[in-house]
């Protein structure tokens, strides 16, 4: 089955202490992305990476690192995690940068920083 | 970058059609008009797509009017698990591809 798979869905960690959520896709998309939730803001683009070794910022880049080493994965980190990242995170896939296919999103992984 | 402007919420009754309209009036030529929805928390599902031609899946109807300028995606018979927001989405050839917004809220009544 086609699928996005984040990991762990929920995370309560204390400030600073760092962390990484990972994403794995099963469909060899070179296309991959991750995303914030807030409420009243909607989903707003914090990396993206359009092939192995190429990422680059969203628009929310600031407190974040990706990698992607391979195609299937790409991680995000959060090297000293605060309060403010305290959000829904969404890892998202699609086949590449072609404007006529769509992107699969992962399930979420609800971050709480304290 | 092309963005879009949607309703910030609506009511359907259950069995009718809902009809969710989206302007995205500074759409260029080659960029696709996508929906999406999110049911509570969950990921965003993708709904349907379309550059200049109607659309049709088993989810829904995409109708684009000739200038681009607007789309309505159409639920032919919503039921009550349609309840979530939809996003309408201009599709970016660079950086951040899938620009989000707010989305229209669509309640179905029983």
């Amino acid at each position: 089955e086609a699928q996005v798979t984040q990991n762990p869905r929920y995370l309560i960690t204390v400030t600073g202490k760092k962390l990484t959520v990972t994403c794995s896709q099963n469909m060899n998309h070179e296309y991959m992305s991750w995303y914030r939730q807030d409420p009243g803001l909607g989903l707003r683009q914090i990396y993206y990476s359009m092939n192995v070794e190429v990422t680059d910022k969203g628009d929310v880049p600031e407190g974040y690192k990706v990698s992607r080493k391979e195609k299937r994965n790409f991680p995000l980190i959060l090297e000293s995690p605060s309060p403010n990242q305290t959000s829904l995170y969404f890892c998202a896939s699609s086949l590449d940068r072609s404007l006529n296919t769509e992107a699969f999103f992962g399930q979420g992984t609800r971050l709480t920083v304290v | 970058d092309a963005k879009t402007t949607q309703p910030t919420s609506m009511d359907c009754a259950e069995g009718r059609a809902a009809n969710l309209p989206c302007n995205h009036s500074t759409i260029s030529g080659n960029e696709y008009v996508y929906w999406y929805r999110q049911i509570h928390s969950q990921g965003p599902q993708y709904i349907i797509h379309g550059l200049k031609n109607n659309e049709t899946n088993e989810m829904a109807s995409l109708i684009i009017t000739e200038d681009r300028k607007s789309s309505t995606l159409i639920l032919p018979h919503a039921t009550l698990r349609d309840t979530a927001v939809y996003y309408c989405i201009v599709r970016r050839p660079t950086g951040n591809q899938f620009y989000f917004g707010t989305g229209t809220s669509l309640t179905v009544i029983p």
